[in-house]
Protein backbone atom coordinates (compact mmCIF):
# COMPACT_ATOMS: atom_id res chain seq x y z
CA UNK A 1 0.00 0.00 0.00
CA UNK A 2 1.12 3.67 -0.85
CA UNK A 3 1.48 6.06 2.16
CA UNK A 4 3.23 9.47 2.46
CA UNK A 5 4.48 10.71 5.96
CA UNK A 6 5.48 14.23 7.02
CA UNK A 7 6.73 13.73 10.65
CA UNK A 8 6.50 17.21 11.73
CA UNK A 9 3.05 18.97 12.01
CA UNK A 10 4.78 21.90 12.58
CA UNK A 11 7.72 23.78 11.78
CA UNK A 12 9.46 27.35 13.06
CA UNK A 13 12.06 28.82 11.54
CA UNK A 14 13.74 32.25 11.62
CA UNK A 15 14.06 34.42 8.27
CA UNK A 16 17.30 33.94 6.52
CA UNK A 17 17.50 30.54 8.23
CA UNK A 18 17.64 27.20 5.91
CA UNK A 19 14.14 25.31 6.20
CA UNK A 20 13.94 21.72 5.60
CA UNK A 21 10.47 19.86 5.03
CA UNK A 22 10.38 16.02 5.72
CA UNK A 23 8.83 13.43 3.49
CA UNK A 24 8.69 9.99 3.17
CA UNK A 25 6.94 7.32 1.48
CA UNK A 26 6.07 3.91 0.88
CA UNK A 27 5.53 2.66 -2.64
CA UNK A 28 6.42 -0.45 -4.39
CA UNK A 29 6.51 0.82 -7.75
CA UNK A 30 8.04 3.68 -9.26
CA UNK A 31 6.49 6.72 -7.41
CA UNK A 32 5.71 10.22 -8.87
CA UNK A 33 6.01 12.78 -5.77
CA UNK A 34 4.98 16.33 -5.54
CA UNK A 35 4.95 19.44 -3.43
CA UNK A 36 1.64 21.14 -3.07
CA UNK A 37 1.18 24.57 -0.88
CA UNK A 38 -1.35 26.37 0.67
CA UNK A 39 -0.89 29.74 2.00
CA UNK A 40 -3.23 31.86 4.01
CA UNK A 41 -7.01 32.20 1.99
CA UNK A 42 -5.63 30.73 -1.10
CA UNK A 43 -6.05 27.39 -3.21
CA UNK A 44 -3.90 24.11 -2.48
CA UNK A 45 -1.50 24.43 -5.46
CA UNK A 46 1.35 22.53 -6.39
CA UNK A 47 4.85 24.08 -6.02
CA UNK A 48 6.84 21.35 -7.20
CA UNK A 49 7.50 18.17 -8.72
CA UNK A 50 9.97 15.44 -8.70
CA UNK A 51 10.17 14.70 -12.41
CA UNK A 52 10.76 18.26 -13.38
CA UNK A 53 13.68 18.64 -11.02
CA UNK A 54 12.80 22.72 -10.99
CA UNK A 55 13.50 24.66 -7.87
CA UNK A 56 10.58 26.89 -7.30
CA UNK A 57 10.95 30.43 -5.24
CA UNK A 58 14.06 28.73 -4.27
CA UNK A 59 12.79 25.21 -2.82
CA UNK A 60 14.22 22.22 -4.38
CA UNK A 61 13.06 18.47 -3.33
CA UNK A 62 15.49 15.63 -4.34
CA UNK A 63 14.20 11.68 -4.56
CA UNK A 64 15.88 9.92 -2.59
CA UNK A 65 15.19 5.80 -3.87
CA UNK A 66 17.13 4.47 -1.14
CA UNK A 67 15.74 6.36 1.88
CA UNK A 68 12.32 6.93 0.14
CA UNK A 69 12.04 10.61 0.94
CA UNK A 70 11.68 13.41 -1.09
CA UNK A 71 12.59 16.34 1.50
CA UNK A 72 11.60 20.15 0.52
CA UNK A 73 14.47 22.53 1.37
CA UNK A 74 15.13 26.05 0.66
CA UNK A 75 18.47 27.65 2.18
CA UNK A 76 17.38 30.87 3.05
CA UNK A 77 14.07 31.03 4.69
CA UNK A 78 11.25 33.95 3.40
CA UNK A 79 8.54 35.40 5.50
CA UNK A 80 6.36 34.71 2.69
CA UNK A 81 7.30 31.00 2.92
CA UNK A 82 5.05 30.64 5.81
CA UNK A 83 1.94 28.00 4.83
CA UNK A 84 1.02 24.54 4.87
CA UNK A 85 3.31 22.44 2.65
CA UNK A 86 1.82 19.03 1.76
CA UNK A 87 3.63 16.25 0.06
CA UNK A 88 1.94 13.43 -2.26
CA UNK A 89 2.89 10.49 -3.66
CA UNK A 90 1.25 9.64 -7.70
CA UNK A 91 0.88 5.81 -8.03
CA UNK A 92 0.48 6.47 -12.32
CA UNK A 93 -3.01 5.32 -11.92
CA UNK A 94 -4.35 8.93 -11.42
CA UNK A 95 -4.08 8.39 -7.93
CA UNK A 96 -3.08 11.05 -5.67
CA UNK A 97 -2.75 10.29 -1.85
CA UNK A 98 -1.02 13.26 0.75
CA UNK A 99 0.75 13.37 3.70
CA UNK A 100 -1.09 15.16 6.49
CA UNK A 101 0.88 18.20 6.03
CA UNK A 102 3.64 20.44 8.00
CA UNK A 103 2.77 24.40 8.92
CA UNK A 104 6.07 26.46 8.48
CA UNK A 105 6.23 29.71 9.96
CA UNK A 106 9.20 32.05 9.07
CA UNK A 107 10.00 34.22 11.80
CA UNK A 108 10.61 37.54 11.32
CA UNK B 1 -11.79 30.97 -17.39
CA UNK B 2 -10.64 27.71 -16.65
CA UNK B 3 -10.51 25.73 -13.42
CA UNK B 4 -12.61 23.74 -11.11
CA UNK B 5 -15.24 25.32 -8.27
CA UNK B 6 -17.03 24.22 -5.57
CA UNK B 7 -19.79 25.44 -4.22
CA UNK B 8 -21.64 26.71 -1.58
CA UNK B 9 -17.87 28.07 -0.13
CA UNK B 10 -20.35 27.16 3.76
CA UNK B 11 -22.74 24.97 4.22
CA UNK B 12 -25.02 24.27 7.55
CA UNK B 13 -26.58 21.08 7.98
CA UNK B 14 -28.86 19.77 10.97
CA UNK B 15 -28.27 16.77 12.50
CA UNK B 16 -29.93 14.06 10.07
CA UNK B 17 -29.93 15.36 7.34
CA UNK B 18 -27.93 14.71 4.10
CA UNK B 19 -26.45 17.09 2.10
CA UNK B 20 -24.80 17.33 -1.32
CA UNK B 21 -21.48 19.77 -2.26
CA UNK B 22 -20.94 20.34 -5.57
CA UNK B 23 -17.51 20.35 -7.65
CA UNK B 24 -17.70 21.27 -11.37
CA UNK B 25 -14.08 21.44 -13.67
CA UNK B 26 -14.11 22.59 -17.23
CA UNK B 27 -10.56 21.36 -17.81
CA UNK B 28 -11.31 18.36 -19.07
CA UNK B 29 -9.52 16.36 -16.64
CA UNK B 30 -10.62 12.21 -16.51
CA UNK B 31 -9.41 12.25 -12.50
CA UNK B 32 -11.53 13.95 -9.65
CA UNK B 33 -11.19 13.51 -6.08
CA UNK B 34 -12.89 14.50 -2.99
CA UNK B 35 -10.62 15.31 0.05
CA UNK B 36 -10.94 16.31 3.76
CA UNK B 37 -9.40 18.61 5.29
CA UNK B 38 -9.18 18.75 9.43
CA UNK B 39 -6.80 20.91 11.62
CA UNK B 40 -3.89 18.41 12.38
CA UNK B 41 -4.54 15.40 10.00
CA UNK B 42 -3.96 16.95 6.99
CA UNK B 43 -5.81 15.73 3.97
CA UNK B 44 -7.53 12.54 3.40
CA UNK B 45 -9.20 11.06 0.80
CA UNK B 46 -12.73 10.15 0.45
CA UNK B 47 -13.77 9.10 -2.58
CA UNK B 48 -11.58 9.61 -6.39
CA UNK B 49 -13.12 9.12 -9.66
CA UNK B 50 -11.22 8.39 -13.28
CA UNK B 51 -13.37 8.06 -15.53
CA UNK B 52 -17.37 8.51 -15.75
CA UNK B 53 -19.58 6.13 -14.09
CA UNK B 54 -16.56 5.09 -12.26
CA UNK B 55 -15.48 6.31 -8.43
CA UNK B 56 -13.73 4.40 -6.10
CA UNK B 57 -13.60 4.58 -2.26
CA UNK B 58 -10.47 6.55 -0.09
CA UNK B 59 -9.24 5.94 2.90
CA UNK B 60 -12.88 7.85 4.58
CA UNK B 61 -15.72 6.65 2.67
CA UNK B 62 -17.55 5.84 5.35
CA UNK B 63 -21.07 8.40 5.33
CA UNK B 64 -20.04 9.34 1.83
CA UNK B 65 -21.54 9.05 -1.45
CA UNK B 66 -20.44 10.21 -4.70
CA UNK B 67 -21.55 10.09 -8.47
CA UNK B 68 -19.96 10.28 -11.78
CA UNK B 69 -22.28 10.61 -14.13
CA UNK B 70 -20.36 13.56 -16.45
CA UNK B 71 -17.03 14.13 -16.68
CA UNK B 72 -17.29 17.62 -15.52
CA UNK B 73 -19.33 16.81 -12.02
CA UNK B 74 -18.30 15.21 -9.34
CA UNK B 75 -20.97 15.83 -6.47
CA UNK B 76 -20.48 14.50 -3.22
CA UNK B 77 -23.26 13.89 -0.53
CA UNK B 78 -22.31 13.50 3.11
CA UNK B 79 -25.26 11.52 4.48
CA UNK B 80 -26.78 11.17 8.01
CA UNK B 81 -24.65 8.46 8.73
CA UNK B 82 -21.35 10.30 8.91
CA UNK B 83 -20.53 10.90 12.61
CA UNK B 84 -18.31 13.60 12.38
CA UNK B 85 -19.36 15.60 9.19
CA UNK B 86 -18.20 19.15 10.20
CA UNK B 87 -15.00 19.87 8.28
CA UNK B 88 -13.24 21.74 5.50
CA UNK B 89 -14.10 19.65 1.99
CA UNK B 90 -11.64 20.21 -0.86
CA UNK B 91 -11.86 18.71 -4.41
CA UNK B 92 -9.55 18.23 -7.01
CA UNK B 93 -9.32 17.24 -10.39
CA UNK B 94 -5.97 15.61 -12.35
CA UNK B 95 -5.06 15.04 -15.79
CA UNK B 96 -2.56 12.06 -16.39
CA UNK B 97 0.35 13.97 -15.75
CA UNK B 98 -1.13 14.41 -12.13
CA UNK B 99 -0.74 17.61 -10.99
CA UNK B 100 -3.96 18.21 -9.36
CA UNK B 101 -6.07 21.62 -9.42
CA UNK B 102 -7.74 22.69 -5.99
CA UNK B 103 -11.07 24.38 -5.76
CA UNK B 104 -11.82 26.94 -3.37
CA UNK B 105 -13.43 24.15 -0.74
CA UNK B 106 -16.59 24.10 1.16
CA UNK B 107 -17.05 24.34 5.05
CA UNK B 108 -19.74 22.23 5.99
CA UNK B 109 -20.70 23.01 9.89
CA UNK B 110 -23.75 20.35 11.48
CA UNK B 111 -25.90 22.61 13.67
Amino acid sequence: AQRVTQPEKLLSVFKGAPVELKCNYSYSGSPELFWYVQYSRQRLQLLLRHISRESIKGFTADLNKGETSFHLKKPFAQEEDSAMYYCALGNGANNLFFGTGTRLTVIP
Amino acid sequence: DGGITQSPKYLFRKEGQNVTLSCEQNLNHDAMYWYRQDPGQGLRLIYYSQIVNDFQKGDIAEGYSVSREKKESFPLTVTSAQKNPTAFYLCASSTQGLEAFFGQGTRLTVV
